[in-house]
């Protein structure tokens, strides 16, 4: 099936802005998701966003969803050093509908954040 | 104590080996899922469960299987370890329909197949 993709790598300036781009691939997506993995530990659920939303802030996180073009952005504003990690975009596919959806996730970026 | 515990936490087997990965759960979710981690490649699916009496394929289930021995254990089988299973594997539960909560995963597997 088609893939969620997202870009490999990710380097920015501690206190810069980041952003971390992800296409996904169905429409009728009702949440998509962004996690993230700190090395050597597994992933966390870092922020959803609603589909009939097309922004989400939570604190120094910025989500973007254009459901037009099928593309989610995840924005890290006076990004730090904690934040070097790996970034996966998830969205739900499935019969719509039902409940029998499951998520996919993308390659994953891994943003690296420089002193 | 975490919600996912995947045991054990790092493991070196021998080719041909068979291996058991465990996962258990606090959340109460009816839904649990096995991915490997590899670099540059993501997560890959290799089997999940809807309920106790439900088990699917994922993309990758080849030289895998799986019991779901209860709502909150569902554990992964290797039958004949081989050196490209090396990989991180994850356990993963959601709640029906995923919705806000998305999936909550466990701290991972290092399996090192030599």
């Amino acid at each position: 099936g088609e893939d969620v993709e997202q870009s490999l790598f990710l380097s920015v300036r501690e206190g810069d802005s980041s952003v971390i781009n992800c296409t996904y691939t169905d429409s009728s997506s009702t949440y998509l998701y962004w996690y993230k993995q700190e090395p050597g530990a597994g992933l966390q659920l870092l922020t959803y966003i609603f589909s009939n939303m097309d922004m989400k802030q939570d604190q120094r996180l910025t989500v973007l969803l254009n459901k037009k073009d099928k593309h989610l952005s995840l924005r890290i504003a006076d990004t730090q050093t904690g934040d070097s990690a790996i970034y996966f975009c998830a969205e739900i596919r499935g019969p719509r509908g039902s409940t029998l959806g499951r998520l996919y996730f993308g390659r994953g970026t891994q943003l690296t954040v420089w002193p | 104590d975490a919600d996912v515990t995947q045991t054990p936490r790092n493991r070196i087997t021998k080719t041909g080996k068979r291996i058991m990965l465990e996962c258990s759960q606090t959340k109460g979710h009816d839904r649990m899922y096995w991915y490997r981690q590899d670099p540059g490649l993501g997560l890959r699916l290799i089997y999940y469960s809807f309920d106790v009496k439900d088990i699917n394929k994922g993309e990758i289930s080849d030289g895998y299987s799986v019991s779901r021995q209860a709502q909150a254990k569902f554990s992964l089988s290797l039958e004949s370890a081989i050196p490209n299973q090396t990989a991180l594997y994850f356990c993963a539960t959601s709640d029906l329909g995923q919705g806000t909560g998305g999936y909550t995963f466990g701290s991972g597997t290092r399996l090192t197949v030599v």
